[in-house]
């Protein structure tokens, strides 16, 4: 089946820092999203991005279907963004949803 | 306020007790899903539905049961848990229009079974 792998898996970074986190499809993949589970575990909408590149305040995220990644970035990093990122989307021709392997985020004062 | 409820928030419920975990969203989304949330496994999709009536199997749907009654509620049945049931569950939900399927997840249900 498609694998997702997401790189780093870990990542400790100092507040103000910048970081980019990549996602990787063995596979095409459609309806890609990323989310970030904080620490109380809850799942939270990033980005909805298909193709393309989007911005959020000081999150941005960029989809490149054809070469089957996608990257997100995020700048002047806070404690606040610490947690798991996660992409995650259907495999092409079905509704099921993959997800990533995830990054572990911590961010230090 | 737009949003997926989950119920109960946390259970400890012992092998082989029918249980069901209840999910609600008010979006009027098509789309409903399940998911498990293991260490080490990532998150895994137990089943969806793409409307009332209309369910298939995710990646992981043994020992589980799911019902599409009505197009806001998606509950998942554990007719006989075991214990490696025992996991984070979300819920989520998301449009079907024009094909784009941006999920939008409940607050999960720790669910441990001894």
């Amino acid at each position: 089946g498609i694998q997702v792998e997401q790189s780093p898996p870990d990542l400790i970074l100092q507040e103000g820092a910048n970081s980019t986190l990549r996602c990787n499809f063995s596979d095409s993949v459609n309806n890609l999203q990323w989310f970030h589970q904080n620490p109380w575990g809850q799942l939270i909408n990033l980005f909805y991005i298909p193709s393309g590149t989007k911005q959020n305040g000081r999150l941005s995220a960029t989809t490149v279907a054809t070469e089957r990644y996608s990257l997100l970035y995020i700048s002047s990093s806070q404690t606040t963004d610490s947690g798991v990122y996660f992409c995650a989307g259907t495999t092409s021709g079905t509704y099921k949803y993959i997800f990533g392997t995830g990054t572990r985020l911590k961010v230090l004062a | 306020e737009a949003q997926v409820t989950q119920n109960p928030r946390y259970l400890i419920t012992v092998t082989g007790k029918k249980l069901t975990v209840t999910c609600s969203q008010n979006m009027n989304h098509e789309y409903m899903s399940w998911y498990r949330q293991d260490p080490g496994l990532g998150l895994r999709q137990i089943y969806y539905s793409m409307n009332v009536e209309v369910t298939d199997k995710g990646d992981v749907p043994e020992g589980y049961k799911v019902s599409r009654k009505e197009k806001r509620n998606f509950p998942l049945i554990l007719e006989s848990p075991s214990p490696n049931q025992t996991s984070l569950y979300f819920c989520a939900s998301s449009l079907v229009a024009g094909g784009a399927y941006e999920q939008y997840f409940g607050p999960g249900t720790r669910l441990t079974v001894t």
